[in-house]
């Protein structure tokens, strides 16, 4: 069965360095996305992204954070410059349309900032 | 806007009991609704989902979930609880280009 992967599983950064959290969707997905989920807490939005440009964004997704498809396959998030309140888990998400957005999720990235 | 409410962070019942975790939704337009389910340090797997027709729906792992419009709720129910089941169930509402999810329900399952 077809599934969203996520790579690395966990990342340990220093504050202030950029990471980049890597995502394969589902091959004939064609609407992503990004959640986290910090520690003990909710799984909130952060993005979505349709036709090579960004759909909808929530507030947690400032300037900091960019998404990228850069090629026919993977799906990046990126964090220009970490801050010590980003650690947390973040899942990569594609659905087939946005229509009844059921939303395959990939098994996370741990992102640790210290 | 959308947003979705679980009743109770925490909800403990024995094994072979029922199983009832709360969630009530807020929606502008018809909503789509979701159960997911997470186990400890895993990602998220989706139990079952209701878009449009009968409002009963059932799920994996004996779960089932019923849309009531007049009371706005969608909660989760599973006849007899195993101890497997112990997990975070969140209840999650979609609309567009995003999904909103609850805080969550931990449920715990004494033997």
């Amino acid at each position: 069965e077809p599934e969203v992967t996520q790579t690395p599983s966990h990342q340990v950064t220093q504050m202030g360095q950029e990471v980049i959290l890597r995502c394969v969707p589902i091959s004939n997905h064609l609407y992503f996305y990004w959640y986290r989920q910090i520690l003990g807490q909710k799984v909130e939005f952060l993005v979505s992204f349709y036709n090579n440009e960004i759909s909808e964004k929530s507030e947690i997704f400032d300037d900091q954070f960019s998404v990228e498809r850069p090629d026919g396959s993977n799906f990046t998030l990126k964090i220009r410059s970490t801050k010590l309140e980003d650690s947390a888990m973040y899942f990569c998400a594609s659905s087939e349309s946005s229509l009844n957005n059921e939303q395959f999720f990939g098994p996370g990235t741990r992102l640790t900032v210290l | 806007a959308q947003s979705v409410t679980q009743l109770g962070s925490h909800v403990s019942v024995s094994e072979g009991a029922l199983v009832l975790l709360r969630c009530n939704y807020s929606s502008s337009v018809p909503p789509y609704l979701f159960w997911y389910v997470q186990y400890p340090n895993q990602g998220l797997q989706l139990l079952l989902k209701y878009t449009t027709g009968a409002t009963l729906v059932k799920g994996i792992n004996g779960f089932e979930a019923e849309f009531k419009k007049s009371e706005t709720s969608f909660h989760l129910t599973k006849p007899s609880a195993h101890m497997s089941d112990a997990a975070e169930y969140f209840c999650a509402v979609s609309g567009g280009f995003k999904t909103i999810f609850g805080a969550g329900t931990r449920l715990f399952v004494k033997a």
